[in-house]
Order: C-alpha cells, then sequence, then structure tokens
C-alpha cells in the first residue's frame, strides 16, 4: 500500500526557512514523479513543484522559483522541499503526492507551515 | 500559464441527482491531460479521473469525465452522500500544472 507522510511543517518567521520531508512508503521515491501542491486556508490547491521520475529534472510554479528546492533521498526513500526567504503568502498546508505520468495518484495528510512575525 | 475557470462556484444538488462540472480553460490542453479531484473538508484531495476521461483505480462509475481542447466536464450522474464535496481540476499538459479555483457540491 503506498503511503506518505509529510513532516516539518510549523511556524517561521518571515525570510526564516523550512525544510519539509516526506516519507514515502510501497513504492520508491524514484521510480515515479513527485510533486508537492499547497493549499492557503480557505483557498484552492497551488502545484508548487515537481521532480522527473528517471531523469530527475526539476520543476517549480513562478511564485517560489529561486526560494523553494525539491531533492530526493533515495537511501531515505524521503522527498524534501526546502523551503528559503519564505513570505506570508507561503502560509498553506503543503501535500506532497506520487504523481502517474503528469497526475497526482496519491497524496498525504499534509503538513502546515505558517509564516508570521 | 494556463487558466482553468471552474463554473459554477457552489452547486447546490439533492442525494440522486445528476451533478455537471465545468472546467475551461485559457489554452488548449495538450493531449487532453486534464485531471478531478475530490476534496473533503480537512482530507487530503483524491484523484477521480485522468487524461479527461479515464476513470483512477477504485473510482465508481457513476462519475465520468468529458471534453477535449479548452473545455471539459465532470460528470456524477446521481449524487450519494459521500459525494457533497469540493472538486478541482488540474492540467497536466504544460508547467506549471495549474489548479481551477473549485466547485463545491452541496447539499440542497
Amino acid at each position: 500500500e503506498v503511503q506518505l507522510l509529510e513532516s516539518g511543517g510549523g511556524l517561521v518567521q518571515p525570510g526564516g526557512s523550512l525544510r519539509l520531508s516526506c516519507a514515502a512508503s510501497g513504492f520508491t521515491v524514484n521510480s515515479d514523479g513527485m510533486s508537492w501542491i499547497r493549499q492557503a486556508p480557505g483557498k484552492w490547491l497551488e502545484w508548487v513543484s515537481g521532480i522527473g521520475a528517471s531523469d530527475g529534472r526539476t520543476y517549480y510554479a513562478d511564485s517560489v522559483k529561486g526560494r523553494f528546492t525539491i531533492s530526493r533521498d533515495n537511501s531515505k526513500n524521503t522527498l524534501y522541499l526546502e523551503m528559503n526567504s519564505l513570505r506570508d503568502e507561503d502560509t498553506a498546508v503543503y501535500y506532497c503526492a506520487r504523481d502517474q505520468g503528469w497526475e497526482h495518484a496519491s497524496w498525504g495528510q499534509g503538513t502546515l507551515v505558517t509564516v508570521s512575525s | 500559464e494556463i487558466v482553468l475557470t471552474q463554473s459554477p462556484g457552489t452547486l447546490s444538488l439533492s442525494p440522486g441527482d445528476r451533478a455537471t462540472l465545468s472546467c475551461r480553460a485559457s489554452q488548449s490542453v495538450t493531449n487532453n491531460f486534464l485531471a478531478w479531484y475530490q476534496q473533503k473538508p480537512g482530507q487530503a484531495p483524491r484523484l477521480l479521473i485522468y487524461d479527461a476521461s479515464t476513470r483512477a483505480t477504485g473510482i465508481p462509475d457513476r462519475f465520468s469525465g468529458s471534453g477535449s481542447g479548452t473545455d471539459f466536464t465532470l460528470t456524477i450522474s446521481r449524487l450519494e452522500p459521500d459525494d457533497f464535496a469540493v472538486y478541482y481540476c488540474q492540467q497536466c499538459a504544460f508547467s506549471p500544472r495549474t489548479f481551477g479555483q473549485g466547485t463545491k457540491v452541496e447539499i440542497k
């Protein structure tokens, strides 16, 4: 059974940094594409970043390009999102997802990131 | 980036009714790489439909997707109590993979 478990969320001041983790089980993180999607309170979904399965190519939304970095550790079977220069508008629940093709077939339960002074 | 516009914003229906949700793209979605998700309060989204019309694993056949190019539709043939939720479309043809703003299906 595929399971995804996010961690690393919390309260951070504007300009600060956080690293989110997504521990995977039931599959290997380098066998499929993976993505991060976020949802601000009361708002709709926003795709944030993705990493390709075979080539490891990375993709970013314009809103986070240059500030966020997606990566994976195959030995730990874990996906990461390194977030720097955080802004108020980055406040959201962050979900990791396993991609089937380009759509998000399996989702974690999410981790809340709050950017506030 | 491709902008997806979902309509209506809210759909008020009764169990047993047919629900028709629309998703319109600002430009053609190549290969009809359009997905639909269901999200209930406090839960992660769930993939329902991909490639515009293919049901994901375990999705009941009362859910169907159709459309091509810029106009797509999610149809729920007979609403069950468990179907009242928010539904999002997403285009997966171009980066960034944008979502629509959602349609809430609520109990009338």
